[in-house]
């Protein structure tokens, strides 16, 4: 069945740092892959996606390419703060889950000043 | 766009007491879907609805938990007995689709507490 494997956590950096975040995936067909960003006390907000092989998805700094010779999906930004403190969640939409989405086990991110 | 709402917010209940969470997902989406967040397990799917209709309830744990979906805009989840295992994070998401190409948007959730 489909799965999204995610770095351990906790991951902590100063601020300014460059993050990466990694997640690899399997899945049967060709999967929509998802980033999703849970701030303390919030539910999962969408960050970017991408629908098919080589899309880069890109929102508030934070980047991420489909990468499927790989099965990748890495979460990077280059200059992190201490407002992007939170547990960062990839995801996938699958043919083979009925289109579900399939998340990771989440990666707390914390961020010293 | 108000989002997906729930209520309540925080719910504090004693062991065998019936709880009731409730959801209403974005207007138009047809796809409502209920998870369980808690530090050991993580985020697990309880159950989904399509167009109202029950697709996939072999997330709900047991008999004590059932869901409901009268019509495209509520939902309830209900806890009863409730037991102090229950205590978690509820979430409700919607989706335009079943394709859910566009992924979910997620409530604010209902932290459950049973003492």
């Amino acid at each position: 069945g489909d799965s999204v494997t995610q770095m351990e956590g906790p991951v902590t950096l100063s601020e300014e740092a460059f993050l990466t975040i990694n997640c690899t995936y399997t899945a049967t067909g060709y999967p929509s892959l998802f980033w999703y960003v849970q701030y303390p006390g919030e539910g999962l907000q969408l960050l970017l996606k991408a629908t098919k092989a080589d899309d880069k998805g890109s929102n508030k700094g934070f980047e991420a390419t489909y990468r499927k010779e790989t099965t990748s999906f890495h979460l990077e930004k280059g200059s992190v703060q201490v407002s992007d403190s939170a547990v960062y969640f990839c995801a996938l939409s699958d043919r083979g889950s009925a289109r579900q989405l399939t998340f990771g086990s989440g990666t707390q991110l914390t961020v010293l000043p | 766009d108000a989002g997906v709402i729930q209520s309540p917010r925080h719910e504090v209940t004693e062991m065998g007491q019936e709880v009731t969470l409730r959801c209403k997902p974005i207007s138009g989406h047809n796809s409502l879907f209920w998870y369980r967040q808690t530090m050991m397990r993580g985020l697990e799917l309880l159950i989904y609805f399509n167009n109202n209709v029950p697709i996939d309830d072999s997330g709900m744990p047991e008999d004590r938990f059932s869901a409901k979906m009268p019509n495209a805009s509520f939902s309830t989840l209900k806890i009863q007995p409730s037991e102090p295992r229950d205590s978690a994070v509820y979430f409700c998401a919607s989706s335009p689709d079943s394709s859910n190409r566009d992924g979910y948007t997620f409530g604010s959730g209902t932290r459950l507490t049973v003492v």
